[in-house]
């Protein structure tokens, strides 16, 4: 089993609609998560960071469950540019950073 | 305004053959590092280093070779490149305390 696991979709979403999907963690002492943004044949780059009570950023809303270990991501007002591959990221410390392979979302117009 | 920069962006290699990926960044990040990403997996890192003189290994070390003589280059060895190796390639920067990395375009390496 992977440390960190996403669905790998692709998700197909029409055009401002709302979509979420999770990653889960297996190990329980991870420190800190991330959501990160891959266009294709693009480097990743830092969408938002997770916190433990939530937080939101514009159209965007990350959530945590440390008890059932998982993170979530949710798109509001899907935009054409949403279409990328989201890449779920946990820090276990000591520079240890675990990649999750990414789910693909494909908005529709 | 640069960021990491690395080179070459593709790159065919025969078996055998050696060839260093170089990678550049001008943000004064202590720590550096190099992953490869292949299809279906995530991102894994290859080596890492904390600062200029220190490297230490990551998950899939196994083949490549670095090192850091300054704060600015962490280039990539491959000593001997095998098909295994055929991946996209992406080195990272970022400060120690901070969150947030900094990624290189990637490197195509295709190994025949």
């Amino acid at each position: 089993r992977k440390e960190v696991e996403q669905d790998p979709g692709p998700f197909n979403v029409p055009e401002g609609a709302t979509v979420a999907f999770n990653c889960t963690y297996s190990n329980s002492a991870s420190q800190s998560f991330f959501w990160y943004r891959q266009d294709c044949r693009k480097e990743p780059k830092l969408l938002m960071s997770v916190y433990s009570s939530g937080n939101e950023d514009g159209r965007f809303t990350a959530q945590l469950n440390r008890a059932s270990q998982y993170i979530s991501l949710l798109i509001r007002d899907s935009k054409l540019s949403d279409s990328a591959t989201y890449l779920c990221v946990v820090n276990r410390g000591n520079y240890q950073l675990i990649w999750g392979a990414g789910t693909k979302l494909i908005i529709k117009p | 305004n640069a960021g990491v920069t690395q080179t070459p962006k593709f790159q065919v290699l025969k078996t055998g053959q050696s060839m260093t990926l170089q990678c550049a960044q001008d943000m004064n990040h202590e720590y550096m590092s190099w992953y490869r990403q292949d299809p279906g997996m995530g991102l894994r890192l290859i080596h890492y280093s904390v600062g200029a003189g220190i490297t230490d290994q990551g998950e899939v070390p196994n083949g490549y070779n670095v090192s850091r003589s300054t704060t600015e280059d962490f280039p990539l060895r491959l000593l001997s490149a095998a098909p295994s190796q055929t991946s996209v390639y992406f080195c990272a920067s970022r400060f120690s305390s901070g969150n947030t990395i900094y990624f290189g375009e990637g490197s195509w390496l295709t190994v025949v």
